[in-house]
């Protein structure tokens, strides 16, 4: 069965600093997605970024990005400059891919807080 | 609609009662995902849908829950003989694919179970 860790339960940050989120996962498919979820208090995950495994190059949405290391089952995410709209729960999540019905499996979370 | 819809938002029940959560996923959507959360913890899955058919139920925890998806759209969560330990936030899901990319979330129906 996939597991996916997430080891820093919270996290905090400066207003305008950078921030790493760690997650690592276990599986033994070779082919799946990735992704790192942002819930807010309004309870409603919000996709931040995803990677597809088959992809060497690392995922950059505006002020997130993503190291991705295949070999060492890490999908971390960084994010730059951050606001205070950042503080959030976020989940890092996994999915195997071309397989029907194949359902997002998730981390525990961890905490943002941004500090002003 | 634009999103994923769910209701109620909250929902305040007596242990022993009967409840129904509904989830009305992204239009032209065939795959629908119901998670529960508990507090503080990442969603666990529930049940997924792939049209009409419960394709996926091996996350229900008893036989007190059941979900229905009638028509292939609109889902309805079913919790009979409710507990405390049911207390949760219980999150649907949508997708335009069941074997690619991501899913797509409502927010959440909170049960209390008092």
């Amino acid at each position: 069965a996939q597991t996916v860790t997430q080891s820093q339960p919270e996290m905090s940050v400066q207003e305008a600093e950078t921030v790493t989120l760690s997650c690592t996962y276990d599986t033994s498919e070779s082919d799946y997605y990735l992704f790192w979820y942002k819930q807010p208090p309004s309870r409603q995950m919000i996709l931040v970024i995803r990677q597809e495994a088959y992809k060497q190059q690392n995922a950059t949405e505006n002020r997130f990005s993503v190291n991705f290391q295949k070999a060492a089952k890490s999908f971390s995410l960084k994010i730059s400059d951050s606001q205070l709209g950042d503080a959030a729960m976020y989940f890092c999540a996994y999915r195997a891919r071309g397989t029907s019905g194949s359902r997002l499996t998730f981390g525990e979370g961890t905490q943002l807080t941004v500090n002003p | 609609g634009a999103g994923v819809s769910q209701t109620p938002s909250n929902k305040v029940t007596e242990k022993g009662k009967y409840v129904e959560l509904r989830c009305d996923p992204i239009s032209g959507h065939t795959a629908l995902y119901w998670y529960r959360q508990s507090l503080g913890q990442g969603p666990e899955f529930l049940i997924y849908f792939q049209g009409t058919g419960a394709a996926d139920d091996s996350g229900l925890p008893n036989d007190r829950f059941f979900a229905v998806r009638p028509e292939g759209s609109v889902s309805t969560l079913k919790i009979q003989r409710t507990e405390r330990g049911d207390s949760a936030v219980y999150l649907c899901a949508s997708s335009p694919s069941p074997t690619a990319g991501e899913l797509f979330f409502g927010e959440g129906s909170r049960l209390t179970v008092l």
